[in-house]
């Protein structure tokens, strides 16, 4: 099975900072990638989807991707404390599989 | 009101009993996901469902069984077989079994001793 990395955290950062979160993937044919937000003892709820190269913009939240390195990112500006989550990256991989491959996540937290 | 539901939030059972997760959802999804979660750890893909009345493995699939009986039902069947059922079980679904989107129900949380 393909992988996919994030760093585990926790990332801290001062609130109205911006928070940057990193994911790469090994497999090469991926073609779609997710961010999900997670809180404590909660289901993740999808924040961000980004399918071809470059920057995708939503509110606060920027998703970056980079096929040749095999890397995505989400960047969240103005960090509120309310964005301390475990983030969670995913990937449609090309094997044929109809199903994500989710990273471990990473934990962010935002001090007021 | 659109989304996925899941019965029970919360769930204890004696170890060597069966138990049914539920799954349900009023999206008009086709394709429908299992996964699995340990603490601080990412989601495992315990079985997945692109159309009614035909599901595959996923990782982890020992120990457990599925149905789709109908489009909007999916349900997880824990067994006795399942070495470690302790966990937060999470269902999902999508509108494409091309797996674009998919959105989470709020999880069942099994506990067995």
């Amino acid at each position: 099975q393909k992988e996919v990395e994030q760093n585990s955290g926790p990332l801290s950062v001062p609130e109205g900072a911006i928070a940057s979160l990193n994911c790469t993937y090994s497999d090469r044919g991926s073609q779609s990638f997710f961010w999900y937000r997670q809180y404590s003892g909660k289901s993740p709820e999808l924040i961000m989807s980004i399918y071809s190269n470059g920057d995708k913009e939503d509110g606060r939240f920027t998703a970056q991707l980079n096929k040749a390195s095999q890397y995505v990112s989400l960047l969240i500006r103005d960090s509120q404390p309310s964005d301390s989550a475990t983030y969670l990256c995913a990937v449609n991989e090309d094997t044929g599989r109809r199903a994500l491959t989710f990273g471990s996540g990473t934990r962010l937290q935002v001090q007021p | 009101d659109g989304g996925i539901t899941q019965s029970p939030k919360y769930l204890f059972r004696k170890e060597g009993q069966n138990v049914t997760l539920s799954c349900e959802q009023n999206l008009n999804h086709d394709a429908m996901y299992w996964y699995r979660q340990d603490p601080g750890q990412g989601l495992r893909l315990i079985y997945y469902s692109q159309i009614v009345n035909d599901f595959q493995k996923g990782d982890i699939a020992e120990g457990y069984s599925v149905s789709r009986e109908k489009k909007e039902s999916f349900p997880l069947t824990v067994t006795s077989a399942q070495k470690n059922p302790t966990a937060f079980y999470l269902c999902a679904s999508s509108k494409e079994a091309a797996s674009k989107e998919q959105y989470f129900g709020p999880g069942t949380r099994l506990t067995v001793t």
